[in-house]
């Protein structure tokens, strides 16, 4: 079946730094989202990207949808300790297909 | 974007007994979704809730165990039957709106 893959499973950076997260799949997806997750919540969309090549900005956080539509990534500038939490991939193939996932990286943020 | 409220939040169960757990969306949808969430793990889908007709779960789940229902456009249940302590996970709605899908804050089983 499809699968995204995310790693490492867990980043540590200083606060303030920028950190980057990609995500690969060895299928074409049509749409590229990115979530974040806290303790004790759902996911929470960050970006969504529909377009091979495009990039999207939401505040400090980019991402872009590969030309291949085969890996996008995710960058968050000037991180601060509230960055914390699991960044999940997702994809999916048409408009009314299910989402695949990626397993997530872990984030932690140094003060 | 839609606004989920998921009930309940958490609970602790016995083994043996079951569960359900709603969701209610403030808005018509048209795609509804439960997943599951396994202690420090990615989520997985169990079925595609549908208006009206049976869900259509996902290879491993099945209707005995994971029984849900789906009477109008903003409101579903999922029921954890016969829980063990294998089932103790978050299990989240979701649902597909304009911006993508957009999920609840989930519901944390304890099976012990």
């Amino acid at each position: 079946g499809q699968q995204l893959n995310q790693s490492p499973q867990s980043m540590f950076i200083q606060e303030g730094e920028d950190v980057s997260m990609n995500c690969t799949s060895s299928s074409i997806f049509n749409t590229w989202l990115w979530y974040k997750q806290e303790p004790g919540e759902g996911p929470v969309l960050l970006i969504a990207l529909y377009k091979a090549g495009e990039l999207t900005s939401n505040g400090r956080l980019t991402a872009q949808f590969g030309i291949t539509r085969k890996d996008s990534f995710l960058n968050i500038s000037a991180s601060i300790p509230s960055d914390v939490g699991i960044y999940f991939c997702a994809g999916r193939t048409g408009a009314n297909s299910k989402l695949t996932f990626g397993k997530g990286i872990t984030l932690s943020v140094r003060p | 974007s839609a606004v989920i409220s998921q009930k309940p939040s958490r609970d602790i169960c016995q083994r043996g007994t079951s569960l359900t757990i709603q969701c209610q969306v403030d808005s018509q949808v048209t795609m509804m979704f439960w997943y599951r969430q396994q202690p420090g793990q990615s989520l997985t889908l169990i079925a595609t809730a549908n208006q009206g007709s049976e869900a259509t779960y996902e290879s491993g789940f099945v209707i005995d165990k994971f029984p849900i229902s789906r009477p109008n456009l903003t409101f579903s249940t999922l029921t954890v039957s016969n829980m063990s302590p294998e089932d103790s996970s978050i299990y989240l709605c979701s649902v597909g709106d304009g911006a993508g899908y957009t999920f609840g804050s989930g519901t944390r089983l304890t099976v012990v």
